[in-house]
Order: structure tokens, then C-alpha cells, then sequence
């Protein structure tokens, strides 16, 4: 079956580390994003990609950063930058403009 | 500037009542609308979508949306609910004529939970 899975399911950060949190799809979806979800606060977008090797700013998007080398993989890295960085994190893909998006199951971040 | 307002962060209703989670948007073009259910700790999924024709959608599980245009609205219904049902509910909307890479607006969402 199609769709879109993200690891891991949960990941602790040190302080002053970089991590990176994996996102494939099997979708063969153009565009790929990224949200964050804090509660109450629905989701905010931090990065999204249209084509491979171009991508654009969220909302959201200090302290963080994307790559986007293949279509099947958007992969985040949330840097030593970022402050306050536990919260849920979703990604999300779609086929076009008119269509819904389809999210993976996400990853829970948390410092240690 | 587009956005759009889920009018109740919480609503509880008893199993078998009728329930609606409200959904305005604004935007001055043409919209696609979608509400997508959260259960714990797990992703969106698609609950239904209103792109073009009958102004009336619904879901395989008993849901139903009407958009109403002159009201701006996208609110979602159901006669009788379940407490499988319980769950956070989002509305989203994004805007006609935009490339794939175009922006969905996401409500704040409404954390429905079903009383026995």
C-alpha cells in the first residue's frame, strides 16, 4: 500500500545537538511538507517542497532545515538553533494543488 | 489574508447525540475545503473534501459537511455519534488556481469527546 512513513516514532535531542527526522512516500507526490504541532495550536508549517531540489520557508522555519535530493524523501533536521523544539512533528505529501494532503504518522521529539 | 476559524476548541456531547464542529474560512477566490480527524498521537487522516459540485459531502462513517459560500462556512455534522468518535477534528482550506507547493490553512482544531 501507498503512503507516507516517518521514524522514528520518538526521538530525545541533547542540548547543542542536531537531529534529523526521516519522511518517504511512495505516494510519486510532487510536493512534500513539514508542520509542527504543539497543543492547542493546530499545525504549523515549517518547510514544504514542490520539486526535488527546492523547497521554501514555512511559518516556522528558524532553527530548522530540510533537504530534498530525491522525490520520495524530505527529510528535517532540527538544529541546536531551534530552542524549543519538543512537539509533534508531522510531514505531509500531495499530488496537486486541488487534491488533500496525505501525513505520515508522525514523530515526537523531546530533550533529554 | 486567508484563514480559517474552528469557533470551538472543545465540544462534548453525549454517545447517540447529534453533533456539529463549526468551520469559517475567508479568502477572496475560489476555495477547496477538507476536514481531517487526529486520534492520538497519529497523523491526519482525510475525512472528507469538498472540491466542486454538490455543495453537500460525506464520509463513509456518518459524517457529512455542507459549504456554504455565502456564509463562508464548512461545518461538520453528525446525527449520532459514537464514542469511537472521540478525537481531535481539523478544517483545512487551500485556494483554487495555486501550484501544488501552494500553502493549506489549517484551523486550530476542535478535541471532540463522547460522553456514555
Amino acid at each position: 500500500d501507498g503512503g507516507i512513513t516517518q521514524s522514528p516514532k520518538y526521538l530525545f535531542r541533547k542540548e547543542g545537538q542536531n537531529v534529523t527526522l526521516s519522511c518517504e512516500q511512495n505516494l510519486n507526490h510532487d510536493a512534500m511538507y513539514w508542520y509542527r504541532q504543539d497543543p492547542g495550536q493546530g499545525l504549523r508549517l515549517i518547510y514544504y517542497s514542490q520539486i526535488v531540489n527546492d523547497f521554501q520557508k514555512g511559518d516556522i522555519a528558524e532553527g530548522y532545515s530540510v533537504s530534498r535530493e530525491k522525490k520520495e524523501s524530505f527529510p528535517l533536521t532540527v538544529t541546536s538553533a531551534q530552542k524549543n523544539p519538543t512537539a509533534f512533528y508531522l510531514c505531509a505529501s500531495r499530488l496537486d494543488g486541488g487534491q488533500p494532503q496525505h501525513f505520515g504518522d508522525g514523530t515526537r521529539l523531546s530533550i533529554l | 489574508a486567508q484563514s480559517v476559524t474552528q469557533l470551538d476548541s472543545q465540544v462534548p456531547v453525549f454517545e447517540e447525540a447529534p453533533v456539529e464542529l463549526r468551520c469559517n474560512y475567508s479568502s477572496s477566490v475560489s476555495v477547496y475545503l477538507f476536514w481531517y480527524v487526529q486520534y492520538p498521537n497519529q497523523g491526519l487522516q482525510l475525512l472528507l473534501k469538498y472540491l466542486s459540485g454538490s455543495t453537500l459531502v460525506e464520509s463513509i462513517n456518518g459524517f457529512e459537511a455542507e459549504f456554504n459560500k455565502s456564509q463562508t462556512s464548512f461545518h461538520l455534522r453528525k446525527p449520532s455519534v459514537h464514542i469511537s468518535d472521540t478525537a481531535e477534528y481539523f478544517c483545512a482550506v487551500t485556494f483554487t488556481g495555486y501550484s501544488s507547493a501552494s500553502k493549506i490553512i489549517f484551523g486550530s482544531g476542535t478535541r471532540l469527546s463522547i460522553r456514555p
